[in-house]
């Protein structure tokens, strides 16, 4: 089975350009994430989505950031415009949900690493 | 809100020796999962071990076991045996029962020597 895939793996832009990230899920997981990392810290959550639906997005900076996963499976991550502090590893994982209080494992890529000069 | 604390920015062990990494946790539920999870240079969060908080018995996964402390909120992760491979980030996560966020802390470098 392919695990989550996140393309590109390193990008570097300068300041006030837009950014954009890929990912592709693991077949059949219904729920995926980003997840922004900073230097030296651990993931912090940005955006969920259950299929279509974003249902989990309160940490998104809304005027700078915005995602898709159109059809419910790929999703885009973009920054427009990228700004100094926006340098991080951003993440992105999928997990299979049905509901309930069953644990579902997240399955994490190897995230794509950007710096803003 | 929940929080996860991790006070060991850095760890080092002898190849073939054993290392405790502490976690401590913070919040009001009472069903929830506890994770660690391990970072390699790769980047890719790799599940080491879980466990759910209604159970006593502490997890084991061959080398890695877990001391689970829920009165006092500490998860603390032992590595048996170090291996070169075990060299990494290692993070503390945790997750609500009927939530799907998972919330980590700050991670503790692991450094192992030969």
């Amino acid at each position: 089975e392919a695990g989550v895939v996140q393309s590109p793996r390193y990008k570097i832009i300068e300041k006030k350009q837009p950014v954009a990230f890929w990912c592709n899920p693991i077949s059949g997981h219904n729920t995926l994430y980003w997840y922004r990392q900073n230097l030296g810290q651990g993931p912090e959550l940005l955006i969920r989505y259950e299929n279509e639906e974003a249902v989990d997005d309160s940490q998104l900076p809304k005027d700078r950031f915005s995602a898709e996963r159109l059809k419910g499976v790929d999703s885009t991550l973009k920054i427009q415009p990228a700004e100094l502090g926006d340098s991080a590893v951003y993440l992105c994982a999928s997990s299979r949900n049905s509901g309930g209080y069953i644990y579902n494992e997240q399955f994490f890529g190897p995230g794509t690493r950007l710096t803003v000069l | 809100a929940q929080t996860v604390t991790q006070s060991q920015p850095e760890m080092s062990v002898q190849e073939a020796e054993t290392v405790t990494l502490s976690c401590t946790y913070d919040t009001s539920e009472s069903d929830y999962y506890l994770f660690w999870y391990k970072q390699p240079p790769s980047r890719q969060m790799i599940l080491v071990i879980r466990q759910e908080a209604y159970k006593q018995q502490n997890a084991t996964e061959n080398r890695f076991s877990v001391n689970f402390q829920k009165a006092a909120k500490s998860f603390s992760l032992k590595i048996s045996d170090s291996q070169l491979g075990d060299a990494a980030m290692y993070f503390c996560a945790y997750k609500w029962n009927a939530g799907n966020m998972l919330t980590f802390g700050g991670g503790t470098r692991l450094m192992v020597k030969p």
